[in-house]
């Protein structure tokens, strides 16, 4: 079955240390897109991609970083810079539309935690 | 600018009753509004889609969704709730331009009682 996975499923990070959450799908989707989530709180956009090789930051970009070197990935590094990382992380692809219409499909999530 | 705003944090009902969960949204055009639904530790699924065709929205597991653009909302319903439906929903309105980005709303937690 098609879908978005996500892995792992709980993380836990070290003070100062970097960590990297894997995302690949297999809907041939070119769009792809990293959100967090915190507690009572909507979806923030951190990143995102239309097309392999190239991104954007979104809303929260400050102390992360990704990669699109395939269509099917797209990785998101955590870096000691992000002094709040503990939340819960979510991927989501859609396929490319110019009319804007189509809807994200989303991973499972990755649960980051502080040790 | 678009916004969108979930009108109630928790709203809670018995099973076999009607759920209703609102929605407004701001858009300086005709948007796109979407409604989804995550369960604990989950990642979200696309209930259903308003994208300018008919006003009326059905989705999935008998939820639907009325576009009222003179009240510029975009509200859930379902006719009888079930346990199952306990989770957080979602309400979403795109951004302009194609480059798929979202806004979501604060998030509407349905709690179901037997």
């Amino acid at each position: 079955d098609g879908g978005i996975t996500q892995s792992p499923k709980y993380l836990f990070r070290k003070e100062g240390q970097n960590v990297t959450l894997s995302c690949e799908q297999n809907l041939n989707h070119d769009a792809m897109y990293w959100y967090r989530q915190d507690p009572g709180q909507g979806l923030r956009l951190i990143y995102y991609s239309q097309i392999v090789n190239d991104f954007q930051k979104g809303d929260i970009a400050e102390g992360y970083s990704v990669s699109r070197e395939k269509k099917e990935s797209f990785p998101l590094t955590v870096t000691s810079a992000q002094k709040n990382p503990t939340a819960f992380y979510l991927c989501a692809s859609r396929p490319r539309d110019r009319g804007n219409n189509q809807p994200q499909h989303f991973g499972d999530g990755t649960r980051l935690s502080i040790l | 600018a678009q916004s969108v705003t979930q009108l109630d944090s928790h709203v809670s009902v018995s099973e076999g009753t009607p759920v209703l969960l609102r929605c407004n949204y701001s858009s300086s055009y005709s948007p796109s509004l979407f409604w989804y639904v995550q369960h604990p530790n989950k990642g979200l699924q696309l209930l259903l889609k308003y994208t300018s065709a008919a006003t009326l929205v059905k989705g999935i597991n008998g939820f639907e969704a009325e576009f009222k653009k003179s009240e510029t909302s975009f509200h859930l319903t379902k006719p009888s709730a079930h346990m199952s439906d306990a989770a957080e929903y979602f309400c979403v309105v795109n951004l302009s331009g194609n480059t798929g980005k979202l806004i979501f709303g604060q998030g509407t937690t349905l709690q179901v009682k037997p």
